[in-house]
Formats: structure tokens, C-alpha cells, sequence
């Protein structure tokens, strides 16, 4: 099955600034890639698919890149609302599969 | 706006059966792919099962595969989640998800219920 590694698995970051979430597959996933984001007690929503492409309602702040293997999601300036668990998944392979996650958290 | 809305979670032994259900609404639902996606308690999502628009086609899991069975009534918008000889390991809340390709399937996930939990332990 294809690995998705999702690093760092915590970052602290301060309202306003930038934070940059990476998540790597085992094997390529071509831009079969998604990002989600859950907050506690809540389903997950999706944010980008197709690797970079933002989901309806998502805003522009949150952007996706990569392909291969080495993907990337940036905030660009963090919102209180932001502060959540970020998770990876790709689809190009069976299974489906998602990464560990990055909790991104008030510094 | 769509909306899905599992129940049937419980606090089951090992080795009992349980089945879950979801409910959909503010969308055609017999035009649409639905998975099951799992996430135990402080963990990660894990994919379970998938089923066609038509229910002519499923996929599961190796963890799961010849334990669950996902099913759906396209009559009632209702999707469900057989699960039998149920392991700790099983305990998670089960979540129901759209698939956002009509007919076919992207394989990615656009809209999520609330999930329901299920707890296996003796």
C-alpha cells in the first residue's frame, strides 16, 4: 500500500504568520492527492484536491503543490480558525490512504 | 445543502455484529459513490469500504475484507456498514462520505457526516 508521512506531526505557529505542512507518499500518486481539515469534535472537510486545487468555500489563503511523491500545503497567514489537525490523502492507488497528520497549533 | 447522518454505533463484544447506518439528504444520492472512512480514538482516518452509485461495485480494505459488508438502498437514500466478527481493534468512529463524482468515482471525499462511535470490547 502507498505510505503517506506527514511532517512535521505538530507545528507552532503565531496568528498571521505563514505555515508550510509537507506530506510525502511512499510511491508516486501523480496529483492524486487531498488535504482535509479537522477540528476537535468535527468531521473532516475537505480543503484541496487534484494536489492544488481548493475545494468550493475554501479560502485563498490555503493553497496545495506538488506531484510525484512530495506534496505541500501553505497557509499564508494563520487564522484563529486554522488551528486544527491537517491530513494528507492520496488516491491514485489502492487502498485510499491518508497520513498521520499535522496538528498545527498557537505558538 | 448535503447533509449525512450515521447511527448504529454501540459498545459491542468481540466477535458480535453491528450494523450502521446513514442517512442522506439534500443531494441525489443514487447518482453518487459513498465510502466508509474510520478513525479510532486520538488516531488517524483510515478508508474502509466503498460502494458504486448503483451498488454493483464495492471495495474494502484489507483490515476489513471478509468481515464488513457495505451495502446501500437507493429508494430510501440510505447507505449501511455490516460489520461481523468485530475486533478491538475495530473501534473507531465510522464515518460516511460522499464521493464527489457523479457515477464514477474520484476516490476523494467532499462532504462527511458526524460520524457514530463503535466500541468492541468484552
Amino acid at each position: 500500500e502507498t505510505v503517506m508521512t506527514q511532517s512535521p506531526a505538530t507545528l507552532s505557529v503565531s496568528p498571521g504568520e505563514r505555515a508550510t505542512l509537507s506530506c510525502r507518499a511512499s510511491q508516486t500518486v501523480s496529483s492524486d492527492l487531498a488535504w482535509y481539515q479537522q477540528k476537535p469534535g468535527q468531521a473532516p472537510r475537505l480543503l484541496i484536491y487534484g494536489a492544488s486545487t481548493r475545494a468550493t468555500g475554501i479560502p485563498a489563503r490555503f493553497s496545495g503543490g506538488g506531484s510525484g511523491t512530495d506534496f505541500s500545503l501553505t497557509i499564508s497567514s494563520l487564522q484563529s480558525e486554522d488551528f486544527a489537525v491537517y491530513y494528507c490523502q492520496q488516491y491514485n492507488n489502492w487502498p485510499l490512504t491518508f497520513g498521520g497528520g499535522t496538528k498545527v497549533e498557537i505558538k | 445543502q448535503v447533509q449525512l447522518v450515521e447511527s448504529g454505533g454501540g459498545v459491542v463484544q468481540p466477535g458480535r455484529s453491528l450494523r450502521l447506518s446513514c442517512a442522506a439528504s439534500g443531494f441525489t444520492f443514487s447518482n453518487y459513490v459513498m465510502h466508509w472512512v474510520r478513525q479510532a480514538p486520538g488516531k488517524g482516518l483510515e478508508w474502509v469500504a466503498l460502494i458504486s452509485y448503483d451498488g454493483s461495485n464495492k471495495y474494502y480494505a484489507d483490515s476489513v475484507k471478509g468481515r464488513f459488508t457495505i451495502s446501500r438502498d437507493n429508494s430510501k437514500n440510505m447507505l449501511y456498514l455490516q460489520m461481523n466478527s468485530l475486533r478491538p481493534e475495530d473501534t473507531a468512529l465510522y464515518y460516511c462520505a460522499r464521493d464527489p463524482d457523479k457515477y464514477g468515482s474520484y476516490n476523494w471525499f467532499d462532504s462527511w457526516g458526524q460520524g457514530t462511535l463503535v466500541t468492541v470490547s468484552p
